[in-house]
């Protein structure tokens, strides 16, 4: 079991690009969620997966942010058009449907300048 | 926004003394759950008590819920240096999914 892992670790953009944030949940788990956290903030929910399934989104995901999860494992978060308010970690996480504890990836730093 | 709030935000104590940190939430709840952040990284699930409980512990760790009082308190006794990170409660809000985190408490264990 090597845990939740995201990738890249850290990416710095320049406003307006488009950047794209990958992570590969516990093989086991059906569910997955991102959230995004700024600093000296705690966790806000963006979305979740339930196998290919995207099952809620909150309002907090714009227009401009889309999350996929084609086959049911790795799941991929695109932001387009980023602002400097992007700027933040973004926290991927994996659960079994029907457990409540979910397992943390160790997040994505986006920076956009 | 955020559920809940959390109190203190930030707490400094000599190792060996004991932690304590409260949290707020304000909708209806099927469970609670207690996360560590250490600086800069993912998070990692300590500790979960359900709606129907009132006390849980876990090693060096104990957990309180009131339930009528939409409150939750976690407890670390003895402390260690490696204790120093950031703790969130989180809520899932009569949800089977999403987590509801509070704004977190900054731990800090002096040697």
């Amino acid at each position: 079991d090597t845990g939740v892992s995201q990738n890249p670790r850290h990416k710095i953009t320049k406003r307006g690009q488009n950047v794209t944030f990958r992570c590969d949940p516990i093989s086991e788990h059906n569910r997955l969620y991102w959230y995004r956290q700024t600093l000296g903030q705690g966790p806000e929910f963006l979305t979740y997966f339930q196998n290919e399934a995207q099952l809620e989104k909150s309002r907090l995901l714009s227009d401009r942010f889309s999350a996929e999860r084609p086959k049911g494992s790795f799941s991929t978060l695109e932001i387009q058009r980023t602002e400097q308010g992007d700027s933040a970690m973004y926290l991927c996480a994996s659960s079994l449907a029907g457990t409540v504890e979910q397992y943390f990836g160790p997040g994505t730093r986006l920076t956009v300048t | 926004s955020q559920q809940g709030e959390e109190d203190p935000q930030a707490l400094s104590i000599q190792e060996g003394e004991n932690a304590t940190m409260n949290c707020s939430y304000k909708t209806s709840i099927n469970n609670l759950q207690w996360y560590r952040q250490n600086s800069g990284r993912g998070l990692v699930h300590l500790i979960l008590i359900r709606s129907n409980e009132r006390e849980k512990h876990s090693g060096r760790l104990r957990v309180t819920l009131d339930t009528s009082k939409k409150s939750s308190s976690l407890l670390i006794t003895a402390s260690r240096a490696a204790d120093t990170a950031s703790y969130f409660c989180a809520t899932d809000g009569g949800s089977r999914s999403r987590l509801t985190f509070g704004e977190g408490t900054q731990l800090t264990v002096n040697p």
